[in-house]
C-alpha cells in the first residue's frame, strides 16, 4: 500500500496570504495524484486531478504541482471559504489518502 | 446534475449487518464506477473499494474482504454496500462516490452515518 504523508498537520494563514501543502508518497505514484477540499459535515471535493489539472468550477487560485513522489497545492490568496482540510489521493496503486492539512485562520 | 442520494443513518449492534443504497441521477448510471469511502470520526478517508455499474466487477480493500459486498440495480440507477460482522471500528460516515480516469472521485454522495454500538 502505499502510503501518503502531508505537512504541515495544520496551516494558520490570513485572508489573502498565500497557502502551501504538502504532500509524499512513500514510492512514486508518477503523476497520479488529485487534491480534495473537505469542510465539516460535507463530503469532500475534487479540486486537482493527475497532480496539475483543475477539476471542473475550481478557481484558478488553487494549482498543483510535482511528480513521483512529492507533490504541492498552492492557494494562491486565500478566500474566506477556503479554510477547509485538505486531503491528497492517489490512484497509481491501490486508491489511499493522505491524513489531511488543516488550513485554518491565523 | 449529478445526484448521489444515500440513505439514512444506522445504528446497528456488533456482529450485525448494515445496507447502505445510493441512488444516482443526471448522468448515464453504466457509463462509471462507484465508489465508496469511509471517515471515522474526526479522522480521514478510507477507500473501502469499487464496482462498475457496467458489468458489475468489484475490487474491495483487503483488509474488508470477506466482510464487504458492494452491488448495483442498474434499472434504479442504484448502489448498494453491505458490510458484515459489523464492529465498533467501523463506526464512520459511508460515502458512495462517482469514480473517474481510474481512481478519483468527482461526485459524492451526502454521506450516511452508520454506529455500532452495543
Amino acid at each position: 500500500e502505499i502510503v501518503l504523508t502531508q505537512s504541515p498537520a495544520t496551516l494558520s494563514l490570513s485572508p489573502g496570504e498565500r497557502a502551501t501543502l504538502s504532500c509524499r508518497a512513500s514510492q512514486s505514484v508518477s503523476s497520479y495524484l488529485a487534491w480534495y477540499q473537505q469542510k465539516p459535515g460535507q463530503a469532500p471535493r475534487l479540486l486537482i486531478y493527475d497532480a496539475s489539472n483543475r477539476a471542473t468550477g475550481i478557481p484558478a487560485r488553487f494549482s498543483g504541482s510535482g511528480s513521483g513522489t512529492d507533490f504541492t497545492l498552492t492557494i494562491s490568496s486565500l478566500e474566506p471559504e477556503d479554510f477547509a482540510v485538505y486531503y491528497c489521493q492517489q490512484r497509481s496503486n491501490w486508491p489511499t489518502f493522505g491524513p489531511g492539512t488543516k488550513v485554518d485562520i491565523k | 446534475q449529478v445526484q448521489l442520494v444515500q440513505s439514512g443513518a444506522e445504528v446497528k449492534k456488533p456482529g450485525a449487518s448494515v445496507k447502505v443504497s445510493c441512488k444516482a441521477s443526471g448522468y448515464t448510471f453504466t457509463s462509471y464506477g462507484i465508489s465508496w469511502v469511509r471517515q471515522a470520526p474526526g479522522q480521514g478517508l478510507e477507500w473501502m473499494g469499487w464496482i462498475s455499474a457496467y458489468n458489475g466487477n468489484t475490487n474491495y480493500a483487503q483488509k474488508l474482504q470477506g466482510r464487504v459486498t458492494m452491488t448495483t440495480d442498474t434499472s434504479t440507477s442504484t448502489a448498494y454496500m453491505e458490510l458484515r460482522s459489523l464492529r465498533s471500528d467501523d463506526t464512520a460516515v459511508y460515502y458512495c462516490a462517482r469514480e473517474i480516469m481510474g481512481g478519483y472521485i468527482d461526485y459524492w454522495g451526502q454521506g450516511t452515518l452508520v454506529t455500532v454500538s452495543s
